[in-house]
This record gives structure tokens, C-alpha cells and sequence, in this order.
């Protein structure tokens, strides 16, 4: 069985532009969560899917954060425009309801 | 908001040493509390979870947890570390709320 994952695993780019980031999650999960991790601090929250739904979405940052898992199967995050503070790891993991999640392997974001 | 904490940031052991990391939760209803490994270059893996039931939970690798409902914690202990357990240990609770990570170092 495939594992989540995520596309890309590394993205440079420069302040003010636009970045997609996509999560495959587990064939059957409902559940589909994305994190982020800044270097050497916790990891947080950002929202949660079941399916197509944003089940809670209040982790999300700011406006500039737009997530979107249409036909309830992979989910997009799209930063535009992109700031310096939004550099770090962005992880995304899936679960059936009330089960273990499984992560993926993360995207590293640097904007600089 | 329910929250986990983890006070331990950077723990160093020699190995054969004894691990607790400490992790501890402030929210009431259902507990669900979770311990995720990341080993370097590696995906987070769960490592044991609490639902209910025994509150002495058994997870992969020698590891076990113990939930003390009257301390509101949900340490992790190994009685005996070994050099391959150096990783980043996290706890996580109900909604998935991450602590700040344990970074554990075990010298050889």
C-alpha cells in the first residue's frame, strides 16, 4: 500500500511569489490533515480535511494560506503571495475516522 | 484550546541509559494522546497511542507510555536507550496538536 505523499519535496522561491503544495493522501482516508514546522520550533497545526470539507481550518495563518481537497481525494495548499516567515516544512498526513494518521515525508519551503 | 506541552527540548544519554520524556496535556472529555518518532531523514511515525482502557500502553521498540490522568501527563519511557533511538520525539493530543519535540541524543 502507498504511503502519503507529497509533491514537491523541496521548493525555493522568492518573496511574492506563488507556491502550490499537493498531498496524496492513503486510498480511503477521509481524514487529511497539513502541518507546518518551522526550523527548530513545534510542530503546528494548520487544518484538517474530511474528505472535501474543512472539518477546522483554524490553524491556518493568514489569507494568504488557501487549502483545497476538491473530490475529497489529494489536497493542494497554495501560498500567495509567499512572505519570509513562511519558510519551513509543511507536512501532511491522512487517517481513517478516529484512527492513527500517517505523515508524509514533508515539503521544505524556503522563501527568500 | 487543548493543548499538549513537552518541558524536555534536548535530551542527551549515553547508551543503556533509562529515557522518560515528559508530556503533558491540558484539556478534559476524551483523551486520545499519542507519541510520534521522527528519525533523521524519516518520515513521523507513531510510535503508541492512549485511547482508553490501560493506562500503561505498549508501543514499538521497547517503548511504553503511562497516562496518569491525576497528573495530566503521558510520559514516554524506555528502560535502556539505545544509539539508534536518537530522533525527535513528539506527543500529540485529541486534535492533533503537536508538543514543541524532544530532541533525544544517545552517545555511543
Amino acid at each position: 500500500e502507498a504511503g502519503v505523499t507529497q509533491f514537491p519535496s523541496h521548493s525555493v522561491i522568492e518573496k511574492g511569489q506563488t507556491v502550490t503544495l499537493r498531498c496524496d493522501p492513503i486510498s480511503g482516508h477521509d481524514n487529511l490533515y497539513w502541518y507546518r514546522r518551522v526550523m527548530g520550533k513545534e510542530i503546528k497545526f494548520l487544518l484538517h480535511f474530511v474528505k472535501e470539507s474543512k472539518q477546522d481550518e483554524s490553524g491556518m495563518p493568514n489569507n494568504r494560506f488557501l487549502a483545497e481537497r476538491t473530490g475529497g481525494t489529494y489536497s493542494t495548499l497554495k501560498v500567495q503571495p509567499a512572505e519570509l516567515e513562511d519558510s519551513g516544512v509543511y507536512f501532511c498526513a491522512s487517517s481513517t475516522l478516529g484512527e492513527t494518521q500517517y505523515f508524509g515525508p514533508g515539503t521544505r519551503l524556503l522563501v527568500l | 484550546a487543548q493543548s499538549v506541552s513537552q518541558h524536555n527540548h534536548h535530551v542527551i544519554l549515553s547508551e543503556a541509559a533509562s529515557l522518560e520524556l515528559g508530556c503533558n496535556y491540558s484539556y478534559g472529555g476524551t483523551v486520545n494522546l499519542f507519541w510520534y518518532v521522527q528519525y533523521p531523514g524519516q518520515h513521523l511515525q507513531l510510535l503508541l497511542k492512549y485511547f482508553s482502557g490501560d493506562p500503561l500502553v505498549k508501543g514499538i521498540k521497547g517503548f511504553e507510555a503511562e497516562f496518569i490522568k491525576s497528573k495530566f501527563s503521558f510520559n514516554l519511557r524506555k528502560p535502556s536507550v539505545q544509539w539508534s533511538d536518537t530522533a525527535e520525539y513528539f506527543c500529540a493530543g485529541n486534535d492533533m496538536r503537536f508538543g514543541a519535540g524532544t530532541r533525544l541524543t544517545v552517545k555511543p
